[in-house]
């Protein structure tokens, strides 16, 4: 089967920097996903990590590594809509994609 | 980017009824398409994958004679929730992969069903 940890909330101030962190336990891996899902809405897409090491896209950053069954994400610049819930998910063996328990951000002045 | 869309957005219905959900791609042909429920507050749990032309692989202890699962075209699945009771009440969700991103899943923007 597979599981993901990440931590519930987190709380960090407009113009910071904060990072998510995911732990994983898959009996397949083929790579790491993070999505981004405001109250009411439908996740999207902001990053995939198949490899070790640090994935860039504009304000966000993306880590993997594999040995340690550990990524995380990390925002930067921290702006008030990026207040939202935080997904991270593990695409394993039969193209199937399985979803962490969500991190849900609070960005505050 | 690639466009899912989802339809209805909403829906009550008395219990007992069945609901029929489709779920579009409409600038890509989608090979794969996903079906996910949500509860307030918790994470999205698939429900089944379906591919173009085949059966659905179901999640277990998803019923698979109660949520049918359709994908007869490259841009179109369906999801019917027959005999819904209150407990079906739930947000909907699908997504879609195929096209350029093949690692990336494109999300409809999901149906909150409220059974009555």
């Amino acid at each position: 089967g597979q599981s993901l940890e990440q931590p519930s909330e987190v709380t960090a101030v407009e113009g910071a920097i904060v990072q998510i962190n995911c732990t994983y336990q898959t009996s397949g891996f083929y790579g790491l996903s993070w999505y981004q899902q405001h109250d009411g809405g439908a996740p999207t897409f902001l990053s995939y990590n198949a490899l070790d090491g640090l994935e860039e896209t504009g304000r966000f950053s993306s880590f993997l590594s594999r040995s340690d069954s550990y990524g995380y994400l990390l925002l930067q610049e921290l702006q008030m809509k990026d207040s939202a819930s935080y997904f991270c998910a593990v695409r394993g063996g039969y193209q199937k994609v399985t979803f962490g328990t969500g991190t849900k951000l609070q960005v505050i002045p | 980017g690639a466009v899912v869309s989802q339809h209805p957005s909403r829906v009550i219905c008395k219990s007992g009824t069945s609901v029929k959900i489709e779920c579009r791609s409409l600038d890509f042909q989608a090979t794969t398409m996903f079906w996910y429920r949500q509860f307030p507050k918790q994470s999205l749990m698939l429900m089944a994958t379906s591919n173009e032309g085949s059966k659905a692989t179901y999640e277990q202890g998803v019923e698979k004679d109660k949520f049918l699962i359709n994908h007869a075209s490259l841009t179109l699945s369906t999801l019917t929730v027959t005999s819904a009771h209150p407990e079906d009440s739930s947000f909907y969700i699908c997504s879609a992969r195929g096209g350029k991103s093949y690692n990336e899943q494109f999300f409809g923007p999901g149906t909150r069903l409220t059974v009555l």
